[in-house]
């Protein structure tokens, strides 16, 4: 089994609706990011999250939330969405353990019509 | 913040071909990783490699810190190792410890 998963893989959605990806992992990582991957471009950092009482805004936070419901969980809220959140989503973990090598989930495609 | 360059930014090559792949950044970082995205958007970790020189089958990568540069190189290319690849780094003593990615380098490898 994946140690870093994501659900869903795959969503399409319309504009002004309310969705949430979610992210679990079994590595016992401290350190849990969502990054957001547009086409040609690397991966920009949208909230990250040091324990369950830690969260951050990252660099385009704007129009998003998270919730750290355990350790292991880790999710992003789209409130509103809208076309331009149309991307390709991750979720990545990491640890002083791990050197704070960072893992990546399979990543979720998400489509605002 | 950190700024990350990847060269060349488009690559084709023969099966079989050798290459090398550059990624530089400005500032002194404490992490650095190499990963390949698949054509199905899964990024694959190849190396964690903030300084020193790692191998792995056919890949190797190298890191001179003191020169804020690493270079990831390929040999013996197969068609499966098309894809992009992206480097990137962070500083974990900063408040952040998020990766910067450059934009990757694509490699198009043809049989």
């Amino acid at each position: 089994d994946a140690d870093v998963t994501q659900t869903p893989r795959n969503r399409i959605t319309k504009t002004g609706k309310r969705i949430m990806l979610e992210c679990s992992q079994t590595k016992g990582h401290d350190r849990m990011y969502w990054y957001r991957q547009d086409p040609g471009l690397g991966l920009r950092l949208i909230y990250y999250s040091f324990d369950v009482k830690d969260i951050n805004k990252g660099e385009i936070s704007d129009g998003y939330s998270v919730s750290r419901q355990a350790q292991a969980k880790f999710s992003l809220s789209l409130e509103s969405a809208i076309p331009n959140q149309t991307a390709l989503y991750f979720c990545a973990t990491s640890d002083a353990r791990d050197g704070y090598e960072q893992y990546f989930g399979p990543g979720t495609r998400l489509t605002v019509t | 913040g950190i700024q990350v360059e990847q060269s060349p930014p488009d690559l084709i090559l023969q099966e079989g071909a050798n290459s090398t792949l550059r990624c530089n950044f400005s500032d002194s970082v404490n992490n650095l990783q190499w990963f390949h995205q698949n054509p199905w958007g899964q990024l694959i970790n190849l190396f964690y490699i903030p300084s020193g020189t790692k191998q792995n089958g056919r890949l190797s990568a190298t890191t001179v810190a003191t020169e804020r540069y690493s270079l990831l190189y390929i040999s013996s290319s197969q068609t499966t190792d098309s894809g992009v690849y992206f480097c990137a780094v962070s500083n974990y003593g900063g408040s952040q410890g998020n990766l910067i990615f450059g934009k990757g380098t694509k490699l198009s490898v043809k049989p």
